[in-house]
């Protein structure tokens, strides 16, 4: 089942923070953050895994809540690079230690930044 | 490193016919995942390869296929062709195994179906 992002659409000004959300109804093991820019490929932010461990840019911050099964995702002082849209994608708990690549994305939030 | 890269980057095709999108993984990972990503349905998983095995596979039909190469390289291929199948074709790739990994996504292959 699809997780739910929100909100769907946020507008900032530069310098504006933001936080983005995805919850999911599954037990999970890790949630992948990517951005992806109109006509482009998604690109990767932050994984959260399961057991707190993390790996991403260092200038992105997100967390996860393993018990409710939900992961945000925290836009600090916002520059205009950082418009586009935002996907969480997850991976269900049964995946264990192994990643089987099948990640199940939200159905993503766009983000505008204006100066 | 070179980055995922795909073949073509566009293709137009008419309905009924077949067509086969190639996808080379960054050195190293030998795993390549499929995902489709449509304005309706978002994106997708549509399967994923792992040493020439398909480890795990999408609600997508049998129409959807691919194959894994030894050299890791993978191949989508999709018959009889649907106006539905219009859509951008995205393949990643990671490591594929020990702990989850990010997965870094090629440029795409924009499929339109007429």
């Amino acid at each position: 089942q699809q997780p739910v992002q929100s909100p769907q659409a946020v507008i900032l000004r530069e310098g504006e923070d933001a936080v983005i959300n995805c919850s999911s109804s599954k037990a999970l093991y890790s949630v992948h953050w990517y951005r992806q820019k109109h006509g482009e490929a998604p690109v990767f932010l932050m994984i959260l895994l399961k057991g707190g461990e993390q790996k991403g840019h260092e200038k992105i911050s997100a967390s996860f809540n393993e018990k409710k099964q939900q992961s945000s995702l925290y836009l600090t002082a916002s520059q205009l690079s950082y418009s586009g849209t935002y996907f969480c994608g997850t991976e269900p708990s049964n995946a264990g230690g192994t990643s089987y690549g099948k990640l199940t994305f939200g159905q993503g939030t766009i983000l505008t930044v204006h100066p | 490193k070179a980055g995922v890269t795909q073949t073509p980057r566009y293709l137009i095709k008419t309905r009924g016919q077949q067509v086969t999108l190639s996808c080379s993984p960054i050195s190293g990972h030998r795993s390549v995942s499929w995902y489709q990503q449509t304005p309706g349905q978002g994106l997708q998983f549509l399967f994923e390869y792992f040493s020439e095995t398909q480890r795990n596979k999408g609600n997508f039909p049998g129409r959807f296929s691919g194959r894994q190469f030894s050299n890791s390289r993978s191949e989508m291929n999709v018959s009889t062709l649907e106006l539905g199948d219009s859509a951008l074709y995205l393949c990643a790739s990671f490591p594929g195994q020990g702990a989850s990994y990010e997965q870094y996504f090629g440029p795409g292959t924009r499929l339109t179906v007429t």
